[in-house]
């Protein structure tokens, strides 16, 4: 079953311009990943915050996390045209199956 | 070059045909994972494997089966009862259960025709 839900689903917005997507998950989890996918191609890992982190930086990215909320925010800034693409976040709740996946956000970044 | 590969990138397939998407990664990981894709959906688990000669069933995996002979491969058979298999098809692997990150192939896309 799908745990993370990033919100919003679809969003426009012009280059260099900062964009902000969020997720939402239901239970206890022992990290949090947000993954990169474009167009009809795989997933690349972007970022993984723990438990015990509050937030993270990866060059134009920050990641936060509310585990009282059960929430995260991916935040990319000065977007570029080449961000455009599907983020998702993926939980890892310690199963042995592994991480779960949002249905994503569909990023567009108008030139 | 290290990597994960998928082949082929277009599978097509007849009605009662059982077809087999092949994984192979020389990145010396342990767990390897097999998920489905939508359009405008997520990734649902097929199957996965922690080690070889061992694999489990994931939320979908009615109609697919396995298998897992070698570290390197993990090759996914879309079966004939399977009844709708047209979807993108992502294999992923990491270096151990314990190693959360996750690798992934380029997806192969399979059509029924």
């Amino acid at each position: 079953s799908q745990q993370g839900e990033e919100d919003p689903q679809a969003l426009s917005i012009q280059e260099g311009e900062n964009a902000t997507m969020n997720c939402s998950y239901k239970t206890s989890i022992n990290n949090l990943q947000w993954y990169r996918q474009n167009s009809g191609r795989g997933l690349v890992h972007l970022i993984l915050i723990r438990s015990n982190e509050r937030e993270k930086h990866s060059g134009r990215l920050r990641v936060t996390l509310d585990t009282s909320k059960k929430s995260s925010s991916l935040l990319i800034t000065a977007s570029r045209a080449a961000d455009t693409a599907s983020y998702f976040c993926a939980t890892d709740g310690g199963g042995a199956d592994g991480l779960t996946f949002g249905k994503g956000t569909h990023l567009i970044i108008q030139p | 070059d290290g990597g994960i590969t998928q082949s082929p990138k277009y599978l097509f397939r007849k009605e009662g045909q059982n077809v087999t998407l092949s994984c192979e990664q020389n990145l010396n990981h342990d767990a390897m994972y097999w998920y489905r894709q939508d359009p405008g959906q997520g990734l649902r688990l097929i199957y996965y494997s922690q080690i070889v000669n061992d694999f489990q069933k994931g939320d979908i995996a009615e109609g697919y089966s396995v298998s897992r002979e070698k570290k390197e491969s993990f090759p996914l058979t879309v079966t004939s009862a399977q009844k709708n298999p047209t979807a993108f098809y992502l294999c992923a692997s990491s270096i151990s259960r314990v190693q959360e990150t996750q690798y992934f192939g380029p997806g192969t896309r399979l059509l029924v025709l």
